[in-house]
């Protein structure tokens, strides 16, 4: 079983419509990135996290480390939107990242 | 915007060919990575270097090998490609004291061995 956890494997939502992504891991992590991956194969840091929120823009990433687990919100969502979301958790017991499979999301016009 | 560089984006070789993957980073960044992934799948740690002179395998075995002989220059080698290598190659850095600076990744290399 993976480290992480993500769900949905795929999403397909309407230009406007609210996403949320969802990330849950069972080792202990010293921090949490949520990252957007375009067709092409390009990856960018979207958020870091080790507690609480974050917010950059229409994005929203929040963290429960009791729980285990995280969470990436697109607020207005737009179709430049579309791409690969992956969640991504620093192991605290060696500082090695383990990977999401990563959350397909197509937005439609 | 990130400056690592990645090289070629794209190969196409035959089996038994050696080849390396270039990888830069004009960001001074101690800690740089090798991924690899393959379509659909999650990205996995196949070589990782804290600093000049330091390399060490990552969590998935790999064939390849890396080394770092300057802070901004990270190559990955293989002496003899196969078929069974075929897939995306990304290399990622971070920043800071501790382990937990953000990531910064290249546009990735997209191998194919015939």
């Amino acid at each position: 079983k993976n480290e992480v956890e993500q769900s949905p494997q795929n999403l397909t939502a309407q230009e406007g419509e609210f996403i949320t992504i969802n990330c849950s891991y069972s080792v202990g992590i010293s921090a949490l990135h949520w990252l957007q991956q375009h067709p092409g194969g390009g990856i960018v840091s979207l958020f870091m996290l080790s507690s609480g929120k974050k917010k950059h823009g229409r994005l929203i990433a929040t963290i429960n480390i009791q729980e285990k687990h995280s969470s990436l919100h697109i607020t207005a969502s737009h179709p430049r939107d579309s791409a690969v979301y992956i969640c991504a958790v620093l192991r605290s017991n060696d500082y090695k990242l383990s990977f999401g499979a990563g959350t397909t999301v197509t937005v439609r016009a | 915007e990130a400056d690592i560089y990645q090289t070629p984006r794209y190969l196409v070789i035959g089996t038994g060919k050696k080849i390396t993957l270039e990888c830069s980073q004009t960001m001074g960044h101690d800690k740089m990575y090798w991924y690899q992934q393959d379509p659909g799948m999650e990205l996995h740690l196949i070589h990782y270097s804290y600093g000049v002179n330091s390399t060490e395998k990552g969590d998935l075995s790999s064939e390849s090998t890396v080394s770092r002989i300057r802070t901004e220059h990270f190559p990955l080698t293989l002496e003899s490609a196969r078929p069974s290598h075929t897939s995306q190659y990304l290399c990622a850095s971070s920043e800071g004291q501790g382990a937990t600076g953000e990531l910064f990744f290249g546009e990735g290399s997209r191998l194919t061995v015939l």
